[in-house]
């Protein structure tokens, strides 16, 4: 979905390092949503956000941490890589109410540990 | 623990044919579900969903149908193009936060 994009597209990076995911979204919704996706799996939630002041961790957050900018803005931190946070991430955004469940996803970024 | 499965990792449907995508889940507390599409290399893109206050909902060529008798759901899509092709996902609102609880996903695979 072109209103949610994800950068970098693909990125190599060698243990240890720092790594920042950024996520934008135009479609004006409050939650915003980091997800990992390995193969043969679902899709499993590191962090979301309800707001800019409500970060909560999702089922799989240690090594991760998260950062909301803005609404439009959510990235998502590997403070030190390791090699099994090799996978695919992606950012979702969603609106609040009932009837808004839905969750709309970005194109996802491609991480790789050596 | 409770949870959203899938029956089926890989269906191959011939072009043409109807193909049925199944789901089962557990949580009995679920009352929004969701199917999603993810092509190769793009993100999960929202198909159709439908409440638990309804058991049967249509869109162009897909249906949903929730069985909550036996915590069932499936997507029928009508006709399967090679469009089609891709691994499709179920997932349950889990209470009202918002959440998503996702299935491991089907790969559909449409043979000429």
């Amino acid at each position: 979905d072109a209103d949610v994009t994800q950068t970098p597209r693909n990125r190599i990076t060698k243990t240890g390092k720092r790594i920042m995911l950024e996520c934008s979204q135009t479609k004006g919704h409050d939650r915003m949503y980091w997800y990992r996706q390995d193969p043969g799996l679902g899709l499993r939630l590191i962090y979301y956000s309800f707001d800019v002041k409500d970060i909560n961790k999702g089922e799989i957050s240690d090594g991760y941490s998260v950062s909301r900018q803005a609404q439009a803005k959510f990235s998502l931190s590997l403070e030190s890589a390791i090699p099994n946070q090799t996978a695919l991430y992606f950012c979702a955004t969603s609106d609040w109410g009932p009837g808004t469940d839905t969750q709309y996803f970005g194109p996802g970024t491609r991480l790789t540990v050596l | 623990g409770e949870s959203v499965g899938l029956h089926l990792p890989t269906l191959s449907v011939q072009e043409g044919d109807n193909s049925i995508i199944n789901c089962a889940y557990s949580n009995s507390a679920s009352d929004y579900f969701i199917w999603y599409k993810q092509e190769s290399g793009k993100g999960p893109q929202f198909i159709i969903d439908i409440r638990s206050n309804m058991d049967k909902r249509q869109g162009q060529r897909v249906t949903v149908l929730l069985n909550k008798t036996v915590k069932h759901l499936s997507l029928q899509i009508a006709a399967t193009q090679p469009g089609d092709s891709a691994v499709y996902f179920c997932a349950e609102n889990i209470g009202r936060w918002g959440k998503l609880q996702f299935g491991a996903g089907t790969q559909v695979v449409v043979t000429p």
